[in-house]
Parts: C-alpha cells; structure tokens; sequence
C-alpha cells in the first residue's frame, strides 16, 4: 500500500541550529512532493513542493528540501531554525490522477533558547 | 482575500445531534477535501470531491455525509454525533488531485 513515514514525532533543536525533517514515502513512480507546516490554531500551509526538473527545491520561510529518487526520501532542511519555525511539519505525496495526496502523521518541532 | 472560510469555528454538540460543518471556497478549485485532525493520527481524510456533482470516500468515512452541489461549498454532515467524533475538521481544495491543497483554519468540534 502506499504510505508516508515522518519517522520523527518530535524534534526539538536549538535556535540558530540546522533542521532537517525526514519524509519517505512508498510508490511505483515519482510522486510529487508537498512539505506543509500549522502552527497551533492553523490551518496547513504549503511550504514547497515538487512535482519534476530540479530535485533541490526552494520554500517559503528559508525552507528548502530535496527529493532522493535512490531512497524515496524527501527531507526538508532549513540552515538555522528560528523560534518562530516551532509548529508541526507535514510531508504529503501525491499522484496523477484523481486519488488525493497522502499526508505523513507530522513531525512536531520545538525550538529552545 | 481568497481562500477556504470554514464555519463555525468551534462548537459543542450533544451526542445524537445532526452537525453540519460549512466550508466555501472561493478559487474556483475543482476538488475539494475533508480531513480530521487528531493527536498522534495526522491527518485523516473523511470524504473528497474531484468536482462538483461527485464525491467520494476517503479513509473514514464512517458516520459523515458530504454533497457538492456547486464549485464553491462542500459541507461535511454528522447524521448523529458521537463523542468519538470530537475532533478538529479541516476542509481544503486543489485544482486537481495531485496538486497543492489549500486549507481552511479548521473547526473544533466537540461531542458530548
């Protein structure tokens, strides 16, 4: 069946640390690629996605993630963390066609002093 | 400002009262979800509708309805509320399956 793994529940760095949020995903073919944050009360807001061409891919926030074909991963990465940046991160998968995108169970960030 | 509005924004309901969770869009998407939100689950989908006129199942869909009468609005329905649906509900749209789902600020419903 297919599936997304966020292997991490929670993950607490300090901040100006790096961040890196695992995603990997189980399907035949390239799927495209969503990474989403909510902060607390929110809704889900997209950060990047990927759908082809380059496999680094550029976000809102100073996100950036990269999608390894060789280990259907998709992490996503950000250079120094902000106290801000703490919310909960989502990586989605979806396919063509008319099946909707597939949501990891999330990864909670906390970002201490 | 475009976007999905949802309402109400929280409630508390008896159980064994009908429920009906608004969600209007106003991209003029094509399809349409509904998930719930619970600690340690994710997000799960309840039901979805790649356009108007058509709905579908998502992973549980058990205990809710949902219609798509028109481009813009997609209620969710509890026929009659049972405390294990206290949850929060979000309601999102795409332009297609496959593609970034836009979402609403969510609604926090309890069953009592």
């Amino acid at each position: 069946a297919q599936s997304v793994t966020q292997p991490d529940i929670h993950i607490t760095v300090s901040e100006g640390a790096s961040l890196e949020l695992r995603c990997n995903y189980s399907y035949g073919a390239t799927p495209y690629l969503f990474w989403y944050v909510q902060s607390p009360g929110q809704g889900l807001q997209l950060l990047l996605k990927y759908f082809s061409g380059d496999t680094l891919v550029q976000g809102i926030k100073g996100f950036e993630a990269e999608f390894k074909r060789s280990q259907s991963s998709f992490n996503l990465r950000k250079p120094s963390v902000h106290w801000s940046d703490a919310a909960e991160y989502f990586c989605a998968v979806g396919l063509s066609g008319n099946t909707p995108l597939v949501f990891g169970k999330g990864t909670r960030l906390s970002v201490i002093a | 400002i475009a976007g999905i509005t949802q309402a109400p924004t929280s409630q508390i309901l008896a159980a064994g009262r009908r429920m009906t969770l608004r969600c209007t869009q106003d991209m003029r998407h094509n399809a349409m979800y509904w998930y719930r939100q619970d600690l340690g689950l994710g997000l799960r989908l309840i039901h979805y509708s790649n356009t108007a006129g058509t709905t579908g199942k998502g992973e549980v869909p058990d205990g809710y309805s949902v219609s798509r009468a028109n481009t813009d609005d997609f209620p969710l329905t509890l026929a009659s509320a049972v405390p294990s649906q206290t949850s929060v509900y979000f309601c999102a749209s795409s332009q297609g399956q496959g593609r970034p789902q836009h979402f609403g600020d969510g609604t926090r419903l309890s069953i009592l």
